[in-house]
């Protein structure tokens, strides 16, 4: 079972102030997806990554792909209260049965 | 375009009874993958249907769970004589076909939350 591990767990920042949270394995990713969630709602997809060292940007958001293919952060800038929520990183099993799920980072931003 | 559909939003059962929970995945998605997840924490894997079949079921409690994908009408996670640890959220997703990793993203409901008292 692929362990993932993200980090912060919890952070609580102002609006305009940038972050970055992370999502490491032990084994190499096959590829690494990152998701949000709000509250009493499911998980959005926000970017899959596939190749070691790829930079991905999303208006605010920036995600990187270690080029190991071993970690992976997201980078939000300028945060605004709509950023707020649990953001996931999850990697597919290599014979695509079945997705892990990091233990999420939620993030509160407070206007 | 209605996405994945679950229901019911919220399900409070005694202990010892049976959870039902219903997910219609998006048109068009043949596969349907079942998660659990508690109160701060990330999804955990519970099984992975296909229409008809079972195809990885290896997060799924031995006892108790049950899920299945009928040629027609939603999937179904069964959970028989709930107890208070069953309490959480179920979310299903669904993809449209054999996913490669890249193509095929999982689109979840906005879940069924159990409550055992």
């Amino acid at each position: 079972t692929q362990l993932l591990e993200q980090s912060p767990q919890f952070l609580s920042i102002q609006e305009g102030e940038n972050l970055t949270v992370y999502c490491n394995s032990s084994s190499v990713f096959s590829s690494l997806q990152w998701y949000r969630q709000e509250p009493g709602e499911g998980p959005v997809l926000l970017v899959t990554v596939v190749t070691g060292g790829e930079v991905k940007k999303l208006k605010r958001l920036t995600f990187q792909f270690g080029d190991a293919r071993k970690d992976s952060s997201l980078h939000i800038t300028a945060a605004q209260p709509g950023d707020t929520g649990l953001y996931l990183c999850a990697e597919a099993g290599y014979n695509f049965n079945k997705f892990y799920f990091g233990s999420g980072t939620k993030l509160n931003v407070k206007p | 375009n209605a996405g994945v559909m679950q229901n019911p939003r919220h399900l409070v059962r005694r202990r010892g009874q049976e959870a039902r929970l219903r997910c219609s995945p998006m048109k068009g998605h043949s596969h349907v993958y079942w998660y659990r997840q508690l109160p701060e924490e990330g999804l955990k894997f519970m099984v992975y249907l296909q229409k008809e079949n079972i195809i990885d079921e290896s997060g799924m409690p031995k006892e108790r769970f049950s899920a299945e994908f009928p040629k027609e009408g939603p999937s179904i996670l069964r959970i028989q004589q709930v107890v208070r640890g069953d309490s959480a959220a179920y979310f299903c997703a669904s993809s449209p076909r054999w996913r490669d990793g890249v193509n095929s993203p999982l689109h979840f409901g906005n879940g069924t939350r159990l409550t055992v008292t």
